[in-house]
């Protein structure tokens, strides 16, 4: 058991709206990670947060967006939904910006329709 | 800019048969090397990871992989695979020099084990 846990499992949202995916770290991490995980490829890096504060990002549009907060839980958010936003949006928990292992939760599966 | 080739997009093999997946990087920098399992509707799990110091690095599951540095590679290998086996797989490279940055994943490989 990895410890890193997210919510909702799943979700349907309708093209246009707005998205909010959470995710609580493992204890004792301090940075977090957002991949997007189409389907049949592999995960792509969207940003990272360290202390609170966006460490590093991927090549996602500034309508994907997010926070850490103090007890180093995450928030995903994505506005003006797309078609091709439908993905598993994975987060992952480490210790350290760039710590040499991260684990990973289930997984949060979007469907926008 | 570091980026990963996974040389296979589907291996099919018999239980009990061995089995070795392929993955190519480039990078311009050192990096740490990982691969991760992943099963049907769950996230990653992590099967073995080379930092440092021995090329040949022993994972869960009865899983190997052997860094090659001169031919930028890191196969992962297994004698004998079950049908629990069957999964995707993920090959990633990380820069443990460079703040900020992420897993750089492959596309995977999916192992299908048949008895």
């Amino acid at each position: 058991e990895t410890g890193v846990t997210q919510s909702p499992t799943h979700l349907i949202k309708t093209r246009g709206q707005q998205v909010t995916l959470r995710c609580s770290s493992q204890s004792g991490h301090n940075t977090v990670s957002w991949y997007q995980q189409a389907l049949g490829q592999g995960p792509q890096f969207i940003f990272q947060y360290y202390r609170e504060e966006e460490n590093g990002r991927g090549n996602f549009p500034p309508r994907f967006s997010g926070l850490q907060f103090p007890n180093y839980s995450s928030e995903l958010n994505v506005n003006a939904l797309e078609l091709d936003d439908s993905a598993l949006y994975l987060c992952a928990s480490s210790f350290l910006s760039g710590g040499a292992e991260a684990f990973f939760g289930q997984g949060t599966r979007l469907t926008v329709v | 800019a570091q980026s990963v080739t996974q040389l296979d997009s589907q291996v099919p093999v018999f239980e009990e048969a061995p089995v070795e997946l392929r993955c190519n990087y480039s990078s311009s920098v050192s990096v740490y090397l990982f691969w991760y399992v992943q099963y049907p509707n769950q996230g990653l799990q992590l099967l073995l990871k080379y930092l440092s110091g021995s090329t040949l690095v022993k994972g869960i599951n009865g899983f190997e992989a052997e860094f090659n540095k001169s031919q930028t590679s890191f196969h992962l290998r297994k004698p004998s695979v079950h049908i629990s086996d069957t999964a995707e797989y993920f090959c990633a490279v990380f820069s443990p020099n460079q703040a900020g940055t992420a897993l750089i994943f492959g596309k995977g490989t999916t192992l299908s084990v048949s008895s």
